[in-house]
């Protein structure tokens, strides 16, 4: 079944650090740019991160740059996403996504929550 | 970046009824890459369209795409139960890609 698992979100307090995973099935991993979208409560999409299909080439929102860090590994179709001095403002509902070349997202994640709050 | 503006917030229609959302970019949208999403309550969003007019594998024909530049729309011919939703533009020509801020279409 081709599918995005994404876990690792919960409650942290500002200034701290989560690591959200995103486990792939059902296709070829490697072929595919993936990305990191959120969406805070009753808001809407927020695009954060792209990594290339062999990891060379990332690229982050403003906001995150200096913060968050994508990675992946094709070894094990996964996808990483390591969030450090996390703000309030962060809080939202993380998706990992599949980039297709003809343009989009083809592919989400249910998504794992991530709340930043004293 | 491309700030992408969707109109209206809110359409009220009933099931049959033809809807028409639009999107409207800061600046021009190279080579039409400009996709759809659907997104319904509690589920991640669904790839409708993309490169403005072309529908996403497995998506009724009643959705269409158009549109160039900084002016696009989608239209949904004859609304069916499932399509009440809320529903995000994208554009992917330029880095940062970005997201509309969404119409919700509710049943009237």
């Amino acid at each position: 079944q081709v599918q995005l698992v994404a876990s690792g979100g919960g409650l942290v307090k500002p200034g701290g650090s989560l690591r959200l995973s995103c486990a792939a099935s059902g296709f070829s991993f490697s072929d595919y740019y993936m990305s990191w979208v959120r969406q805070a409560p009753g808001k809407g999409l927020e695009w954060i991160s792209y990594i290339s299909n062999s990891g060379l080439s990332t690229d982050y929102r403003d906001s995150v740059k200096g913060r968050f860090t994508i990675s992946r590994d094709n070894t094990k179709n996964s996808l990483s996403l390591q969030m450090n001095s996390l703000r309030v403002e962060d809080t939202a509902l993380y998706f990992c996504a599949r980039d297709v070349s003809s343009g989009g997202i083809d592919l989400w994640g249910l998504g794992t929550l991530v709340t930043v709050s004293s | 970046e491309i700030v992408l503006t969707q109109s209206p917030g809110t359409l009220s229609l009933s099931p049959g009824e033809r809807a028409t959302l639009s999107c409207r970019a800061s600046q021009s949208v190279g080579g039409s890459y400009l996709a759809w999403y659907q997104q319904k309550r509690g589920q991640a969003p669904r790839l409708l369209i993309y490169g403005a007019s072309s529908r996403a594998t497995g998506i009724p024909d009643r959705f269409s795409g158009s549109g160039s530049g900084t002016d696009f729309s989608l239209t949904i011919s004859r609304l069916e139960p499932e399509d009440f939703a809320v529903y995000y533009c994208q554009q992917y020509s330029s880095s940062p890609t970005t997201f509309g801020g969404g119409t919700k279409v509710e049943i009237k």
